[in-house]
């Protein structure tokens, strides 16, 4: 299995810091089959990133990603009040072919 | 872009078979790869299984025994039964489709809270 580890489990920041979250795997993710959700309170998963680095439909692009390999990054650039939330990567590949990381909390400061 | 819409029943018995139905509009359910996915409160979220638009099936090893997907191409709906329930099997679940081009889930439904007690 390709358990996905996500760090820091919380990150506590301000409006407008720079958040960078990590998502470490235990093996080399294939083909960069490497996505990242958003999850806010009472709502479903949201996709933001997919293939490590490409933006989904609508996501602004204070959202990038980065990373290949077994070390990937979500990084938002300037945090609006929005973006205070759980943020989940997942992987496909391997068997079992789809993991979740256990998710990283943005609460404010 | 497609919309989902889980059914089911909100509580389910111990040991009993929790059934869920996802209904697909905006598109045939024909074309896509389907899943679903599992939150239990104040947790992350757990890959339950999917089913390619072939009919081949995947699910998650710890599931396996007691999990089935299926597809009914009639009335453009997909359905999951989860045999054996236990409260460890309480969690909000969720319908999604799976991206053919990069694994990636683009549309989710709403989610439903399944609640397993007597």
């Amino acid at each position: 299995e390709n358990v996905l580890t996500q760090s820091p489990g919380t990150l506590s920041l301000s409006p407008g810091e720079r958040a960078t979250l990590s998502c470490r795997a235990s093996q080399s993710v294939v083909s960069n089959y490497l996505a990242w959700y958003q999850e806010r309170p009472g709502q479903g998963p949201r996709l933001l990133i997919y293939g490590a680095s490409r933006r989904a439909t609508g996501i602004p692009d204070r959202f990038s990603g980065s990373g290949s390999g077994t070390d990937f990054t979500l990084t938002i650039s300037r945090l609006e009040p929005e973006d205070f939330a759980v943020y989940y990567c997942q992987q496909f590949g391997g068997s079992p072919p789809i993991t979740f990381g256990g998710g990283t909390r943005v609460e404010i400061k | 872009q497609v919309q989902l819409q889980e059914s089911g029943p909100g509580l389910v018995q111990p040991s009993e078979t929790l059934s869920l139905t996802c209904s697909v509009s905006g598109g045939s359910i024909s074309r896509y790869h389907w899943s679903w996915i599992r939150q239990p409160p104040g947790k992350g979220l757990e890959w339950i299984g999917y089913i390619f638009y072939t009919g081949s099936t995947n699910y998650k090893p710890s599931l396996k025994s007691r999990v089935s997907i299926s597809v009914d191409k009639s009335t453009n709906q997909f359905s999951l039964n989860l045999g054996s329930v236990t409260a460890a099997d309480t969690a909000v679940y969720y319908c999604a489709r799976l991206s053919e081009n990069n694994y990636s889930f683009k549309d989710w439904g709403q989610g439903t809270l399944v609640t397993v007690s007597s």
